[in-house]
């Protein structure tokens, strides 16, 4: 147990829906990150955010909209989604940012998305 | 910009057998280096980071060397086991918050 919880584990939509992926950590950290992980691909980075203000907003398109009401919850809204966004999408967070050279992410284990 | 590359999988191995995943950088600067490891079902964890060229991270048997001359930080164990089947993630943290991953390679270990 990482301290990190993501809901649904496993997530199967119509292009058309609008769903949302949760996620909460337990861990009193100030910087949580949504990851997308594609097969044979390096995870990408999408979202960052620090004390529930966003940081980091990498080239996502807008059928992606993240969602930080306070620093232990962050969601990812979705709609109109695209078959090529099937992917495990991974939550993290760490105590501080810089997140990446100093700062240990705990990473939670994931939902993995299919978009029919 | 910063990012790493890592040896393609699947690797396959035998218990006992001695494990090598190559890493190699390209950064700016002086990156922090790290591993991570995903078990089937689980988010990443950490696995094992060093901070300055030199350093060596080890963790369960697992061993990497930040080596600035050749812009490598290989994942070495001696002696594999079953639990260690699971996906390496080898990363560089950059002067930002940002972690770069690369691609995975996926390690399978059979009894």
């Amino acid at each position: 147990e990482t301290g990190v919880t993501q809901t649904p584990r496993h997530l199967v939509m119509g292009m058309t829906n609008k769903k949302s992926l949760k996620c909460e950590q337990h861990l009193g950290h100030n910087a949580m990150y949504w990851y997308k992980q594609s097969a044979k691909k390096p995870l990408e980075l999408m979202f960052v955010y620090s004390l529930e203000e966003r940081v980091e907003n990498n080239s996502v398109p807008s059928r992606f909209s993240p969602e930080c009401p306070n620093s232990s919850h962050l969601f990812l809204h979705l709609h109109t989604l695209q078959p090529e966004d099937s992917a495990l999408y991974l939550c993290a967070s760490s105590q501080d940012l810089p997140g990446g050279k100093e700062e240990k992410l705990f990473f939670g284990s994931g939902t993995q998305l299919s978009v029919l | 910009g910063d990012s790493v590359t890592q040896m393609e999988g699947p690797v396959t191995l035998s218990e006992e057998a001695f494990l090598t995943i190559n890493c190699t950088y390209t950064a700016t600067g002086y990156p922090s280096l790290f591993w991570y490891v995903q078990y089937p079902g689980e988010g990443l964890q950490l696995l094992l980071k060093a901070t300055k060229a030199d350093d060596k991270g080890s963790n369960k048997g697992f061993e990497a060397t930040y080596r600035k001359e050749t812009t490598s930080f290989h994942l070495e164990k001696g002696s594999v086991q079953v639990s260690d089947s699971a996906v390496y993630f080898c990363a560089l943290g950059s002067n930002d918050y940002k972690l770069s991953f690369g691609a995975g390679t996926t390690v399978t270990v059979r009894a």
